[in-house]
């Protein structure tokens, strides 16, 4: 029930595409959905996040989009670009009187070529 | 600023060594993380500490003792490690609520126990 589950493992994608990365969860009661990017050595790095009662939240080339009933969400690049080849993300968490869980998803190689 | 440091970079120690690892964020945040990230594997929890109190182990083995001296610094204390400990050990913090549960990692230390 703790488990986030993401696809594809890896991803490659032509410059100017759009690359997608999906996620599901089972827990209904994870209540912030974060994505990270890292680069090899570096820590994650946040690039967009969503609560559950919003279906949709653009910032930038990067957009999630949310389906609460299917208890899954997705990431959206678009315009990919070389520079966003990294390992990406999804997380899901949950605050709670003396428990917190941050689950991540097993998280999704992209490569983009120039 | 948005940043949290994380010393030393690299480490390498032996299985009879004690180290301690530090981290270090000035952004008022009142929750720190320890992570532990093995290589192409996503990040693993292994302790939460809220308004400088350890609220959360996730059953990590004692050789691993984590502090936390004021609300700026973690510490994580090393002991008797073995091989499989190797990995790139992540710390991060967040405002530490439910509203706001952004975590922002460092660049991590990556340890080698030989």
């Amino acid at each position: 029930q703790q488990q986030v589950k993401q696809s594809p493992q890896s991803l490659i994608v032509q410059k100017g595409g759009i690359s997608i990365i999906n996620c599901a969860y089972e827990n209904t009661a994870f209540d912030y959905f974060p994505w990270y990017q890292q680069f090899p050595g570096k820590g994650p790095a946040l690039l967009i996040a969503i609560r559950p009662d919003v279906s949709e939240k653009k910032e930038g080339r990067f957009t999630i989009s949310f389906n609460k009933s299917a208890k899954q969400f997705s990431l959206h690049i678009m315009d990919s670009q070389p520079g966003d080849s990294a390992t990406y993300f999804c997380a899901a968490s949950r605050w709670g009187p003396g428990t917190y869980k941050y689950i991540f998803g097993t998280g999704t190689r992209l490569k983009v070529l120039a | 600023d948005t940043e949290v440091t994380q010393t030393p970079k690299h480490l390498v120690m032996g299985m009879t060594n004690k180290k301690s690892l530090k981290c270090e964020q000035h952004m008022g945040h009142r929750a720190m993380y320890w992570y532990k990230q093995k290589a192409k594997k996503p990040p693993e929890l292994m302790f939460v500490y809220s308004y400088e109190k350890l609220s959360i182990n996730e059953s990590v083995p004692s050789r691993f003792s984590p502090e936390c001296p004021n609300s700026s610094l973690l510490n994580l204390h090393l002991h008797a490690l073995q091989p499989e400990d190797s990995a790139l050990y992540l710390c991060a913090s967040s405002q530490g609520s439910v509203e706001a549960d952004t975590q922002y990692f460092g660049p991590g230390t990556r340890l080698t126990v030989l």
